[in-house]
């Protein structure tokens, strides 16, 4: 099955810097990337998502890039703000005939923004 | 409003003594799936359902049973929970599997004594 992996498993960054978080996965088969913001205490929510038909995706401080060769995807913060402290979850799935599309999550990255 | 709802958010039990939390959404989704989080180790599928009296095992289904006898709610039930079932919980629904965005609930803290 699919294997998501996720690092570091925590990240710093200076307020007003960028923050990537990389993440990895194993099953070339895996079309779809959705990544996941939950703050303390809260449920996961999408932030973005991306296809595998295309390589980049942005909206407003937040991309998403996609390395199909490499089987690796990233989450890129621009301009950090301290409400972007948050554990940011990534996840990969398929939808390809007789492929098991179940969304497969990595363990997770805590980002803390210091103001 | 667009929601997953889950009862309880919190509960306190014992050892062998059975539970269900309640998951229920409004969208009219197709899927739901039930997960638990714990520290280091992510979110990790327990059961999943992908439409009515359609259920089937996720990642780590041992000790746990669901049911889905209408489109909107999906129980998870812990027949005898222990210990190691102490976790936070959550359900979730989507129009389909895989490659739609999943709206999750607000979580079910689970202490287990």
């Amino acid at each position: 099955g699919e294997n998501v992996e996720q690092h570091p498993s925590t990240l710093s960054v200076q307020e007003g810097d960028s923050a990537v978080i990389k993440c990895t996965y194993s099953d070339s088969a895996s079309n779809y990337f959705p990544w996941y913001k939950q703050e303390l205490g809260k449920r996961p929510q999408l932030i973005i998502d991306i296809r595998s038909n295309v390589g980049e995706k942005k909206d407003q401080r937040i991309a998403v890039t996609l390395n199909k060769t490499a089987k690796h995807f990233s989450l890129h913060i621009t301009e950090t703000q301290p409400e972007d402290s948050a554990v940011y979850f990534c996840a990969a799935s398929s939808n390809l005939p007789g492929a098991n599309s179940k969304l497969t999550f990595g363990k997770g990255i805590t980002l803390s923004v210091r103001p | 409003e667009a929601q997953v709802t889950q009862n309880p958010r919190y509960l306190i039990t014992v050892t062998g003594k059975k539970l269900t939390v309640t998951c229920s959404q409004n969208m009219n989704h197709e899927y739901m799936s039930w997960y638990r989080q714990d520290p280091g180790l992510g979110l990790r599928q327990i059961y999943y359902s992908m439409n009515v009296e359609v259920t089937d095992k996720g990642d780590v289904p041992e000790g746990y049973k669901v049911s889905r006898k209408e489109k909107r709610n999906f129980p998870l039930i812990l027949e005898s929970p222990s210990p190691n079932q102490t976790s936070l919980y959550f359900c979730a629904s989507s129009l389909g599997q895989g490659r739609q965005p999943q709206h999750f609930g607000d979580g079910t803290r689970l202490s287990i004594l």
